[in-house]
Formats: C-alpha cells, sequence, structure tokens
C-alpha cells in the first residue's frame, strides 16, 4: 500500500522553462511534507519542505504547494537549469515524535539545455 | 564536519553469508535511520532509532538486525544474505524531524 505517489516516473524540461512535479498521498493524518533530491551515487538531499497548516512555501527557484482536499502537493522550479537534472523524492510524516518518513517512488528529471 | 558516514560504498556477498553496514554521524542527532532503495521504488524503512539503547521496526525489517549502543553509531547487521536484499541502503539522521541528513549509500549485491 503505497501512502505516497509520485505517479510520474520521468520528466523532461528545456532549461529555463518550469518544472512541475507532482506528489499524491493517501492518509490525512501526514502533517509534514518535504522534497529531496537525489544525483546518482549519492544520497538524497534536502530540498524544501511545507506544513500541513500552510499552503506554499518558496525558496528561491523552490516553490511547493499543499492542496490538502485534494492530498497533493506539487513541486516547482522556475527556472530550470541543467544543475536540477536530478531524481526527487516526496516525503511525508505522521505526528508521531519518531520523524519516520513516507517516501514516494521518485521522479527523474532531466533539464535540457 | 562529516556529516552521516556509511561504510563500505559497495559490497558483494554471497547466498548466506553475513555482513555489517556501518553508519556513523557526528552531528549529535537523537534520531537515526536505515532505509533501502529498491529499482524503481522509494525508500522503505528497515529500523530506526531515537536514541541510545532505543531500537525499533520499520516497514521492511525482516532479515536485518540493529544496535544503537552510541548516539553516533547505527550499525545494520545482515544475517544470512539472500538475494532480495540486493539493494542501495541509506543511513540517515535527524535531531527535529526538520530534513534527514544521509548518508552517500552502500550498494549491496547478493549473488
Amino acid at each position: 500500500d503505497q501512502q505516497v505517489k509520485q505517479n510520474s516516473p520521468s520528466l523532461s524540461v528545456q532549461e529555463g522553462r518550469i518544472s512541475i512535479l507532482n506528489c499524491d498521498y493517501t492518509n490525512s493524518m501526514f502533517d509534514y511534507f518535504l522534497w529531496y533530491k537525489k544525483y546518482p551515487a549519492e544520497g538524497p538531499t534536502f530540498l524544501i519542505s511545507i506544513s500541513s497548516i500552510k499552503d506554499k512555501n518558496e525558496d528561491g527557484r523552490f516553490t511547493v504547494f499543499l492542496n490538502k482536499s485534494a492530498k497533493h502537493l506539487s513541486l516547482h522550479i522556475v527556472p530550470s537549469q541543467p544543475g536540477d537534472s536530478a531524481v526527487y523524492f516526496c516525503a511525508a510524516i505522521l505526528p508521531s515524535g519518531t520523524y519516520k518518513y513516507i517516501f514516494g517512488t521518485g521522479t527523474r528529471l532531466k533539464v535540457l539545455a | 564536519n562529516a556529516g552521516v558516514t556509511q561504510t563500505p560504498k559497495f559490497r558483494i556477498l554471497k547466498i548466506g553469508q553475513s555482513m555489517t553496514l556501518q553508519c556513523a554521524q557526528d552531528m549529535n542527532h537523537n534520531y537515526m535511520y536505515w532505509y533501502r532503495q529498491d529499482p524503481g521504488m522509494g525508500l522503505k524503512l528497515i529500523y530506526y532509532s531515537v536514541g541510545a539503547g532505543i531500537t525499533d521496526k520499520g516497514e521492511v525489517p525482516n532479515g536485518y538486525n540493529v544496535s544503537r549502543s552510541t548516539t553516533e553509531d547505527f550499525p545494520l547487521r545482515l544475517e544470512l544474505a539472500a538475494p532480495s536484499q540486493t539493494s542501495v541502503y541509506f543511513c540517515a539522521s535527524s535531531t527535529n524531524g526538520n530534513g534527514y541528513t544521509f548518508g552517500s549509500g552502500t550498494r549491496l549485491t547478493v549473488v
């Protein structure tokens, strides 16, 4: 039972355009969401997060949107750069105090120069 | 500041062999985790620890054991390795839940 889903395994975008990565979840009790970026042969690195009490969080070129009624979040990257080419994972956490994240399956973003 | 250090980076095991994947962090984080990542899949939680002396099972604990005798170290033990344990293993740590710090991973192949 996949509680966090990323239905697009891959995405290609031209440099300078917007990249939109999507993530759906099934558990309405999740109270915190994060995006991680992963390059080959490296561990994932934290990118941006959002609390369930917000609907938007912005950090430079990266913006995460949360639609709780649709149980959907998205990551927007504007403008996209070739260095953004990586696998992006969304993750969600329950308010259990143990900070156990549930990860999606990832979306491979390729930004074309 | 090394962050989270995992050793070894690569290992090939024969079926039935055992090994320990090492994980150490130097950030004084209380929370530590072991995940595995299979091709086309997300990261699945194997075991986690909320502090020295305290460990608990995650989503896929079968075939693995852990210990947490110090805040810094969180080794993962594989007993009787099986082909299904071929995966990339990531250790992570956290202090406040606002993002993990991951190690660079251990790529394990069981043949």
